[in-house]
């Protein structure tokens, strides 16, 4: 079955550390891997898909197809960055399958 | 474009009563999706419609939900009879395409059954 894990629930980091927000999946074909981004009181955006490749807002995400991950990173985190992260499998194109969503705290 | 609408953004029902949400697709949109949230967990698709069609249900719980996309006006998602358990963020999300990838999310409403 098609699934999405995040193992952090929150993660807290100090301003100008790198950040590594952790998602595995497990999926039958070749998948397509998304982050969303939800910051407080606001709807969810898409931040980068991987077919695409770009680094949005100094975010950058690799899929791994032998570790089944799909980490997103940025070298500098700044407190802007707070927010909740979700990462999101394109199930064959009819709907999204969401990992539980990781909040991340970058303290000044 | 004012992006995908749903109101009311807090919704408070007690046991029993009946929940009406409302989404309204970005302009330009005819495929709609449902989405539940509830604490600690990530979204769940429940619904994708078009224009007065549903195309896929698989997620929706099998009694008391429903949901609508009408030729004119909003998506509904209704909830009858709720309970506690119903409690949770349910997102709509709008897409000029069958592809859910090319979708765009509205703000959610958050639901208390009281």
């Amino acid at each position: 079955a098609q699934r999405v894990t995040q193992p952090e629930k929150l993660l807290s980091v100090f301003k100008g550390a790198p950040v590594e927000l952790k998602c595995n999946y497990s999926y039958s074909g070749s998948p397509e891997l998304f982050w969303y981004v939800q910051y407080s009181r606001q709807r969810l955006q898409l931040l980068l898909r991987h077919i695409s490749r770009e680094s949005i807002k100094g975010f950058t995400a690799d899929l791994n197809k032998g570790e089944t991950s799909f980490h997103l990173k940025k070298p500098f985190a700044q407190e802007e960055d707070s927010a909740m992260y979700y990462c999101a499998l394109d199930n064959y194109g009819q709907n999204f399958v969401f990992g539980p969503g990781t909040r991340l705290s970058v303290l000044p | 474009n004012a992006g995908v609408m749903q109101n009311p953004r807090h919704l408070v029902r007690r046991r029993g009563q009946e929940a009406r949400l409302r989404c309204s697709p970005m302009k330009g949109h005819s495929h709609v999706y449902w989405y539940r949230q509830l604490p600690e967990e990530g979204l769940k698709f429940m619904v994708y419609l078009q224009k007065e069609n549903i195309i896929d249900e698989s997620g929706m719980p099998k009694e008391r939900f429903s949901a609508e996309f009408p030729k004119e006006g909003p998506s509904i998602l209704r909830i009858q009879q709720v309970v506690r358990g119903d409690s949770a963020a349910y997102f709509c999300a709008s897409s000029p395409s069958n592809a859910a990838r090319e979708a765009f999310f509205g703000q959610g409403t958050r639901l208390t059954v009281v």
